[in-house]
């Protein structure tokens, strides 16, 4: 079945750098689209990025434009966001997600997510 | 970017009756690439509907999803104690992806 594993949050300082990860399994990871998705505490979900299969086409909601980096790894299974020049607002549960098809830009398949807060 | 606005923003119902949500685009979402997610506390949101009607794997058939353009639905034909939870609908026709601001479905 499919698997998602997200790791690398936890408490950072304002303009400091973290590194997410996720792992995924239970599919062909090399072949679909892969998205990153946060929800602040108590409030709504906030699309962050999306990858192509390939890592050629990269998208990212204006805010974090500048700031974050997609990136993949198709021979470890592995997503990442590089995320730069952190601020109080990015304080939040990132998930990574798989939509139902290769491309899709809904998300059928969501890691547990990792908490990632921005705090001095 | 498409802003969603979803409504109502609390719907306060009982086991049994029918749910009915709204999401409004700001624009026409592209081919109805329109989703919808159900969340409760602490879990990651559960895909219900994307492409505005078809139901996601294992979803009941009482949820089911209609619309296109700017306005679409959905309707919860017989509540289950546990569909009462937040929803949120998604459009994925542009970049960037966005998500309504949420319903809450409360037990009355």
């Amino acid at each position: 079945q499919v698997q998602l594993v997200e790791s690398g949050g936890g408490v950072v300082q304002p303009g400091r750098s973290l590194r997410l990860s996720c792992a995924a399994s239970g599919f062909t990871f090399s072949t679909y689209t892969m998205h990153w998705v946060r929800q602040a505490p108590g409030k709504g979900l906030e699309w962050v990025a999306a990858l192509s299969y390939d890592g050629s086409n990269k998208h990212y909601a204006d805010s974090v434009m500048g700031r974050f980096t997609i990136s993949r790894d198709n021979s470890k299974n592995t997503l990442y966001l590089q995320m730069n020049s952190l601020r109080a607002e990015d304080t939040a549960v990132y998930y990574c997600a798989r939509g139902v098809a290769a491309r899709s830009g809904n998300f059928q398949h969501w890691g547990q997510g990792t908490l990632v807060t921005v705090s001095s | 970017e498409i802003v969603l606005t979803q409504s109502p923003g609390t719907l306060s119902l009982s086991p049994g009756e029918r749910a009915t949500l709204s999401c409004r685009a700001s624009q026409s979402v592209s081919s109805s690439y329109l989703a919808w997610y159900q969340q409760k506390p602490g879990q990651a949101p559960r895909l219900l509907i994307y492409g505005a009607s078809n139901r996601a794997t294992g979803i009941p058939d009482r949820f089911s999803g209609s619309g296109s353009g700017t306005d679409f639905t959905l309707t919860i034909s017989r509540l289950e104690p546990e569909d009462f939870a937040v929803y949120y609908c998604q459009q994925y026709g542009n970049s960037p992806f966005t998500f309504g601001q949420g319903a809450k479905l409360e037990i009355k």
